[in-house]
Parts: structure tokens; sequence; C-alpha cells
């Protein structure tokens, strides 16, 4: 089954402890992105990326490090957490065959940070 | 830039009534592509439909319709007979730029809230 995978589902955790969430995804797809979401503001993209070894900054990266090392995998990186940093995290891929193809999202990963 | 504009906030019907989300997009590029997509209360998002900016057809799939009108920047999405499973936050999107390759992600609209009650 076609399926981008994110865990940890939920965490919460303390301020300034570094935490990862990962990403993975069965598409082979170029594209990976991940996204914020919080009340009121929609989904704002933090990263993406366009292959292994090619990041670069979406809207919000402050606070945020990410890492292509495999085609599969794009990893969220949070060195010190802050409270600010407490939101609904999706990743997304997409071929980039296709700029405007659909985007397949994970399930989220809701982080609270205390 | 680029920018959508989901005015309302939260819509509250009650079951079997048609309910329309409105979205208001804003773009300098002649081509885009519009996007829907829904979020259940287990907080998953679904993609439901993707829209070019050449195509101007309304699009028809079950109990859902999207109007998409380039005159006034809108692709509103309709619920006819509404059912306490459509309850979710739909969210707008666009995408804009030129064709192959590009790196920006999507712009999402603020959502609405979509209450359907029995």
């Amino acid at each position: 089954e076609a399926q981008v995978t994110q865990n940890p589902r939920y965490l919460i955790t303390v301020t300034g402890k570094k935490l990862t969430v990962t990403c993975s995804q069965n598409m082979n797809h170029e594209y990976m992105s991940w996204y914020r979401q919080d009340p009121g503001l929609g989904l704002r993209q933090i990263y993406y990326s366009m292959n292994v070894e090619v990041t670069d900054k979406g809207d919000v990266p402050e606070g945020y490090k990410v890492s292509r090392k495999e085609k599969r995998n794009f990893p969220l990186i949070l060195e010190s957490p802050s409270p600010n940093q407490t939101s609904l995290y999706f990743c997304a891929s997409r071929s980039s065959s296709g700029r405007y193809n659909e985007q397949f999202f994970g399930p989220g990963t809701r982080l609270t940070v205390l | 830039a680029q920018k959508v504009t989901q005015a309302q906030t939260e819509i509250s019907v009650v079951e079997k009534e048609d309910v329309t989300l409105d979205c208001v997009y804003e773009t300098r590029d002649t081509t885009y592509y519009l996007f829907w997509y829904k979020q259940p209360p287990s907080g998953e998002l679904v993609f439901l439909i993707r829209r070019n900016s050449f195509d101007e057809q309304n699009e028809i799939s079950g109990r859902y319709s999207w109007n998409f009108q380039k005159s006034t920047s809108s692709f509103n999405f309709t619920i006819t007979a509404s059912q306490v499973v459509d309850s979710a936050v739909y969210f707008c999107a666009l995408i804009s730029g030129p064709t192959g390759g590009g790196a920006d992600g999507l712009t999402f609209g603020k959502g609405t809230h979509l209450i359907i009650q029995p």
C-alpha cells in the first residue's frame, strides 16, 4: 500500500530536549516536505526536499532541521524544542516530475512541548 | 505571492442540508492548481480534488461538487444532503508557477470547520 508514515504519532516532551520525528514514504517520490498545522493558521511549510541531499527552507523553518540521506526518509529534527513548537506536524511527498501532483500526507504527529 | 482565503471559520448545519464552503485565492501566475483536503476528527488529511487553472468545468463526485470560477478567483465546495460523517475541517490549497520541477509547497487556507448535526 502506497503510504507516508510518521513516528511517533504523539509526543510530549520538555523544553530543550532534542527530538526527531521520522517520516518515510514507499512511493519512490523525490519531493518530500514538512508542514505544521496550528489553529486558525492552517498548514504552513517548514522545510522541503527535492531529492537526496537537497533540502531548503519553507515558510516557517526557524527552530527546525531536516536531513535527506535516503530517498524514502525525511526526518524532522528539533534540536532545542520550545513551547511555541507545540503543533500538529505533517510529512508529505509527491513525485517531482509533476509539481502539481497530489501530495500524499502522513497521518500527523501531535507534539506538545512543556 | 499567493494566498488562499477561507472566510468561513466554522459552519454548523443540520443533517441533510446542503452546505457550501467558500475558497478565494490569489496568484499572479496563469498556471496554477487548486486542491481541497478533508481533515476528519481523526486528524489525517484526505485528498478530495485537484483542479487546474485551464479547466473551469465544474466537478461532481457523488454528494460533492466543486464550482471553479476564474472571474471571481473562487473554488467553492458544496456538499449536498450533508451527513454526520461529513463533519471535518476542510482545507482549500493552491500551488502556482511554471510547470515542471519547482520547489514551492502548497499554500493552504486556514480551513473551515464543518459541523453536521444529526
